[in-house]
């Protein structure tokens, strides 16, 4: 029963770099995001979305992108990072549209830009 | 002004205990509400939804005041386990969730 899985866990990487990181669900959920969690801050939403080949921008988008090609994969890439984007980041997903849905979360994948 | 204000903490109290937490949120059209749990260096997981009539899971109890815009949990008897961070979170419709920055508690022996 893997649910939400997240990888890398950590990674470090130099200003400038690009790299991708991966999200799978195995519960056929239509709703996906990221979000990144910083200290003194709530989580914040990067990107949604609400089904395969549908995505879109939340709170704090720039820098990133998003596809999604399947139910089950929503990667977030980093284009060009800089140390502001280090952070932990959280991919999450729910059944559905309710806006009363639980949201399940990955362990979290902690990113830190040099 | 966030839009999710939680008092930070951190909590320190001893086993037994019963301890409040409190949140306000400022967008009135704000239609759903939980609190989610989170140990350290772990994600956060759903705790319980939050209605307006008041809602209890064993020793947890969640209240909503909509007039007031303010949520809280309360919990009784603490446990050494109940130390983690607790986070207010709304919805205010579509997938507008917005999370509080948390409280963090720390139960004693």
């Amino acid at each position: 029963n893997a649910g939400v899985t997240q990888t890398p866990k950590f990674q470090v990487l130099k200003t400038g770099q690009s790299m991708t990181l991966q999200c799978a669900q195995d519960m056929n959920h239509e709703y996906m995001s990221w979000y990144r969690q910083d200290p003194g801050m709530g989580l914040r939403l990067i990107h949604y979305s609400v089904g395969a080949g549908i995505t879109d921008q939340g709170e704090v988008p720039n820098g990133y992108n998003v596809s999604r090609s399947t139910t089950e994969d929503f990667p977030l890439r980093l284009l060009s990072a800089a140390p502001s984007q280090t952070s932990v980041y959280f991919c999450a997903s729910s059944y559905g549209h309710s806006n009363t849905g639980e949201l399940f979360f990955g362990e979290g994948s902690r990113l830190t830009v040099l | 002004r966030k839009e999710v204000e939680q008092d930070p903490g951190p909590f320190n109290v001893p086993e037994g205990a019963t301890v409040a937490f409190n949140c306000t949120y400022s967008n009135s059209a704000s239609q759903s509400f939980f609190w989610y749990r989170q140990d350290c260096r772990k994600e956060p997981k759903l705790l319980m939804s939050v209605y307006s009539s008041g809602n209890e899971d064993g020793r947890f109890t969640a209240q909503l005041n909509r007039a007031s815009q303010y949520i809280s949990l309360l919990i009784r008897d603490s446990k050494l386990s109940d130390s983690a961070t607790y986070l207010c979170v709304v919805n205010r419709g579509g997938f507008k969730t917005i999370f509080g920055a948390g409280t963090r508690l720390f139960v004693k022996a």
